[in-house]
């Protein structure tokens, strides 16, 4: 079964551009999780989202933003992009949503803003 | 307060020798996942270990196991026999109900030859 995917694997970017990354989750997930890491904040969780809804948010302002489609798929969206946007942004999919459900993560999409 | 944490920034360890990753949690709630992950330099979160909060026994997984000790919050992960491909990042995480999964900060396991 094929992992969870994510393009593009990198990006670079200019202050004040928008940026789209894309999530494809294992087949069967329904849940799509996105998270944030850098060297000075560590991971930081941006949302999740199941069953096309957005379940839960992290402390992030509202340049961010994220979507989920029927297939799972799920996009993430950063606007009028910052230097401090520089970072590693993972997904990850599981098959449900609570406690028990293991996230898998895809390898990550690194973003430099220059 | 931190929710997961991780006292150790760096462990050293030597080659086929065992070692343990400390991790304590904070929680109220009955219902509560915990979970464990490994990133080597290339960036990618690898899954490696699941307790749950109503499960008695210890978690096992290959060279993994988790010493769970529900009344002093603590989920310990050992590595029994290290590999040189152990090196590597280790993270853990926990997961109170429908809530967010919450990480630490980390261990940066170093597995010396």
């Amino acid at each position: 079964k094929a992992g969870v995917t994510q393009t593009p694997r990198y990006l670079i970017k200019t202050r004040g551009q928008q940026v789209t990354l894309s999530c494809s989750p294992i087949s069967g997930h329904r849940s799509v999780s996105w998270y944030q890491q850098t060297p000075g904040q560590g991971l930081q969780f941006l949302f999740e989202y199941f069953s096309e809804t957005q379940r839960n948010k992290g402390n992030f302002p509202g340049r961010f933003s994220g979507r989920q489609f029927s297939n799972s798929r799920s996009e993430m969206n950063v606007s009028t992009l910052e230097l401090g946007d520089s970072a590693l942004y993972l997904c990850a999919s599981s098959f449900a949503w609570g406690s028990t459900d293991t996230q898998y993560f895809g390898p990550g999409t690194r973003l430099t803003v220059l | 307060a931190q929710k997961i944490t991780q006292t150790q920034p760096g462990m050293f360890v030597q080659e086929k020798e065992a070692v343990t990753l400390d991790c304590t949690y904070d929680t109220s709630d009955q219902s509560y996942g915990l979970f464990w992950y490994k990133q080597p330099s290339s960036g990618e979160m690898i899954f490696l270990i699941y307790q749950g909060s109503y499960d008695e026994q210890n978690a096992t997984e290959g060279r993994y196991s988790l010493n769970f000790q529900k009344a002093r919050k603590s989920a310990n992960l050992v590595i029994s026999a290290s590999q040189l491909g152990d090196s590597a990042m280790y993270f853990c995480a926990m997961r109170e109900g429908n809530d967010k999964l919450t990480f630490g900060k980390g261990t940066l396991l170093t597995v010396n030859p």
